[in-house]
């Protein structure tokens, strides 16, 4: 059974550019949440999709917006890219009714230059 | 916001010494979860203590949570070398099942 996956593994971009990052939740799991950790720093929840809505936010600008589809695969994008984008973006997903426990996949390295 | 900061940031030990990590957040919570992070890898979840819940164990660990001085304890019993890592905790509050973490502890066990 294949954990949470995430691609790609790294990512490079400049200043003003816009990213996609991906995730495929864990089998069976239907709610999936970004977070975004800086380096030293813990995670920061981003926002979380159940049912291809977005269910809950965290303190992030318009700029970071989501998407999930109907087989529960999520992205995450971030246009206008800031040097401060940089970061492990961290999927995390969920058993349906248990979304206090996720699984967190390996991460998307984005720098931005 | 961080609502959990660990203590120490960062802790050395040698191999086979007990290491203990602590945690302290800021409001009620439903629950207080404890991960492990391996050089800025995902992160692997260790345990799940409710907020009725006093104590758990799982296997080497053992955390304690007391809700009246907000916060949490993770024992590390007879450390290995593969425990190194960075261990965080993170707080599940309300209805939102969004997971606060705090900043993180390195731990180092020395061969």
């Amino acid at each position: 059974d294949a954990g949470v996956t995430q691609s790609p593994t790294h990512l490079i971009k400049t200043r003003g550019q816009q990213v996609t990052l991906r995730c495929s939740p864990k089998s069976g799991h239907d709610t999936v949440s970004w977070y975004q950790q800086a380096l030293g720093q813990g995670p920061q929840f981003i926002f979380q999709y159940y049912e291809e809505e977005e269910r809950q936010r965290g303190n992030f600008p318009d700029r970071f917006s989501g998407h999930q589809y109907p087989n529960y695969s999520s992205e995450l994008n971030v246009n206008a890219l800031l040097l401060g984008d940089s970061a492990l973006y961290l999927c995390a997903s969920s058993l349906p009714g248990r979304a206090d426990t996720q699984y967190f996949g390996p991460g998307t390295r984005l720098t931005v230059l | 916001s961080q609502q959990g900061e660990e203590d120490p940031q960062a802790l050395s030990i040698q191999e086979g010494e007990n290491a203990t990590m602590n945690c302290s957040y800021k409001t009620s919570i439903n629950n207080l979860q404890w991960y492990r992070q391996n050089s800025g890898r995902g992160l692997v979840h260790l345990i799940l203590i409710r907020s009725n819940e006093r104590e758990k164990h799982s296997g080497r660990l053992r955390v304690t949570l007391d809700t009246s001085k907000k916060s949490s304890s993770l024992l590390i019993t007879a450390s290995r070398a593969a425990d190194t890592a960075s261990y965080f905790c993170a707080t599940d509050v309300g209805s939102a099942r969004q997971l606060t973490f705090g900043s993180g502890t390195q731990l180092t066990v020395l061969p």
